[in-house]
């Protein structure tokens, strides 16, 4: 069975401070993982995602991720917060035809 | 590359009447379509999912007849909410899946939807 876990449905951090988001993800198959981003009254943009080539993935706006195989985690860090950061992410997988999507995490920038 | 629009993204309606959604891929050739629904503050609810040229398959809860799905061509799938009520208020979103990317969802940018 597959499923997503995002750790901390609120996260705060002051502006300049390192993000990080967690995930860990369960999969009877190598699964493909992603990081989405969604601001208010919009569709989800994907930020980055693994599929199974190189285990540090590089996205869109200044964020990574880490697949950790052993730890089952695949958490997403950003060095320094923006205050146009501020939305809510989503940690994903997918394995055959099948999404699964975790509850989400509520980014805060505090000035 | 790889945008999915969502038209409306806003209407508001009277409860009885029936809504249509569409969504487009459209740089890619969507071979799979997705539509979830969102509550607020919540994640993605899938409701179904629908492959060019034939019926869509269901999530356990999501009744057919209300939520009627159809996609109709590789960029095209449309949702159509049928005698809505205000429990049917929310905010749809749909994904395309397609072309070279078929390991990706591609989300549209949603429709909020008020039922009076």
């Amino acid at each position: 069975a597959q499923s997503v876990t995002q750790l901390g449905s609120h996260v705060s951090v002051s502006e300049g401070a390192l993000v990080l988001l967690r995930c860990n993800y369960s999969s009877s198959v190598p699964p493909y993982l992603f990081w989405y981003v969604q601001y208010p009254n919009q569709g989800l943009q994907l930020l980055l995602k693994y599929t199974s080539a190189a285990t540090l993935v590089k996205g869109i706006n200044g964020f990574e991720a880490e697949f950790k195989k052993s730890e089952t985690s695949f958490h997403l860090t950003k060095p320094s917060a923006h205050m146009s950061d501020a939305a809510e992410y989503f940690c994903a997988l997918t394995a055959g035809n099948q999404f699964y999507f975790g509850t989400g995490t509520s980014l805060t920038v505090i000035p | 590359g790889a945008v999915v629009s969502q038209h409306p993204s806003r209407v508001i309606c009277k409860s009885g009447t029936s809504v249509k959604i569409e969504c487009r891929s459209l740089d890619f050739q969507a071979t799979t379509m997705f539509w979830y629904r969102q509550f607020p503050k919540q994640s993605l609810m899938l409701m179904a999912t629908s492959n060019e040229g034939s019926k869509a398959t269901y999530e356990q809860g999501v009744e057919k007849d209300k939520f009627l799905i159809n996609h109709a061509s590789l960029t095209l799938s449309t949702l159509t909410v049928t005698s809505a009520h205000p429990e049917d208020s929310s905010f749809y979103i749909c994904s395309a899946r397609g072309g070279l990317r078929t390991d990706t969802q591609y989300f549209g940018p949603g429709t909020r939807l008020t039922v009076l």
